[in-house]
């Protein structure tokens, strides 16, 4: 069935290290990916997006990868800090709208 | 700039009691959305108004009612709680349908 999901649950990086996170896809007709954090007791805080006509979009500090051939999203994230620890979700979006699929998330620790 | 507003925060309802769970929203957002967050299983879509006086089921809808009686306002209700409506609620918005959501800081709510 269509899903959204996550090769790792949690992820442990080192403070200033380089973190991925990852993210598979079952359906090809999803043309918009998002990436969200959460931190400890508040919402869902975007981060980043794709759109499926682009391979890599760039923010401040975050990169996401999207590889349709293999249906394979990622988020990295560059010097990570203690700031980051957080739940990492990704989110998919069916084409004609509304019915956003919702990854389980990884949670991220970052040691100091 | 307040953004998803939520209230309350936190609710202890025993079974069979009614609620409403309050959303409000700032930005002028056409969207919005009620999804639960329960352990291991992601987010999932309640229910999802496309504007003003307009209303749609989600993923798991059963159980709940919503209203959209102004632009601003999302109202999620629950007539008859049961124990297994015990979860975290978000409410989200968005300007546009596939757009990245706004999310509130949630409501952690309990059924006995």
């Amino acid at each position: 069935g269509e899903s959204v999901g996550l090769h790792l649950p949690t992820l442990s990086v080192q403070e200033g290290d380089n973190s991925i996170i990852n993210c598979a896809y079952s359906n090809s007709a999803s043309d918009y990916f998002i990436w969200y954090k959460q931190e400890s007791g508040k919402g869902p805080q975007f981060i980043i997006d794709i759109r499926s006509n682009m391979d890599k979009r760039q923010g401040q500090r975050v990169t996401v990868l999207l590889n349709k051939t293999v249906k394979h999203l990622s988020l990295q994230i560059a010097a990570t800090q203690p700031g980051d620890s957080a739940v990492y979700f990704c989110a998919e979006n069916q084409t004609g709208g509304f019915k956003t699929i919702f990854g389980a998330g990884t949670r991220l620790f970052v040691k100091a | 700039n307040a953004g998803v507003t939520q209230t309350p925060k936190f609710r202890v309802l025993k079974t069979g009691q009614s609620m409403t769970l309050l959303c409000a929203q700032d930005m002028n957002h056409e969207y919005m959305y009620w999804y639960r967050q329960d352990p291991g299983m992601g987010l999932r879509l309640i229910h999802y108004s496309v504007g003003e006086g307009t209303t749609a089921k989600g993923e798991v809808p059963d159980g709940y009612n919503v209203s959209r009686l102004k632009k601003q306002n999302f109202l999620l209700g629950l007539e008859s709680a049961a124990p297994s409506q015990t979860s975290v609620y978000f409410c989200a918005s968005s300007y546009y349908p596939t757009g990245g959501y706004t999310f509130g800081s949630g409501t952690r709510l309990t059924v006995v």
